[in-house]
């Protein structure tokens, strides 16, 4: 069974600083893995979506890489803001897609203080 | 485009009574989904759809029901609710040709008392 886990369950750093979320997956036949952000009392935004057979995928100022083999994924935020505090969550699909059905790990909750 | 709308955005129901949540997509998406959201549980699948007409349980779909009768459509039934449903459920479409995307509902908050 596909168990994903998302270490430091919380963090908090000082506006402008780049940091990593870490994802990791105990199944390396995935298809692809989404990254998500969850605002307070808000639903999932998707962030990116980077597919087996990528490296890495970059939107602005997000950057998400994949190392399928050691099952692990990370979540590179440049410059940090505070409007990037939430919650963010990576899901993974696995490589038999019927359903299309997601792993989500628990999350790992940002706060940038200004 | 409103993506993925869920009606009612908060419920509180009595313990016994039961209650359709409703999901709406128009973006044209073959897969849908219900998830539930816990405290130090994640998010976890109840019931998903891959096309009009068909259903399949998830990872939880004990005391759920759900129904596709239309493409853009996907109900959530509770028919006798319990307090171990209280939680905030999530509404999501995907699409094959972009990788399975999943897009998010903001979400239903039920309280079951």
């Amino acid at each position: 069974k596909q168990e994903v886990t998302q270490i430091p369950a919380a963090l908090s750093v000082p506006e402008g600083e780049n940091l990593v979320l870490n994802c990791s997956f105990t199944d390396s036949a995935i298809y692809n893995l989404q990254w998500f952000r969850q605002d307070p009392g808000k639903g999932l935004t998707s962030l990116l979506l980077i597919q087996s057979s990528q490296r890495e995928q970059t939107s602005g100022r997000l950057n998400a890489s994949l190392d399928k083999s050691s099952g692990r994924s990370t979540l590179y935020i440049a410059a940090s803001q505070p409007g990037d505090s939430a919650t963010y969550l990576c899901a993974v699909r696995p490589v038999e897609t019927s359903g299309s059905r997601l792993t989500f790990g628990e999350g790992t909750q940002l706060t940038v203080n200004p | 485009n409103a993506g993925v709308t869920q009606t009612p955005k908060f419920r509180v129901l009595k313990t016994g009574q039961s209650m359709t949540l409703l999901c709406a997509q128009d973006m044209n998406h073959e897969y849908m989904y219900w998830y539930r959201q816990d405290p130090g549980m994640g998010l976890r699948l109840i019931h998903y759809s891959v096309g009009e007409g068909t259903t399949a349980k998830g990872e939880v779909p004990d005391g759920y029901n759900v129904s596709r009768l239309k493409k853009q459509n996907f109900l959530l039934g509770l028919e006798s609710a319990a307090p171990s449903q209280t939680s905030v459920y999530f509404c999501a479409s995907s699409y094959r040709d972009k990788g399975y995307e999943q897009y998010f509902g903001p979400g239903t908050r039920l309280t079951v008392t």
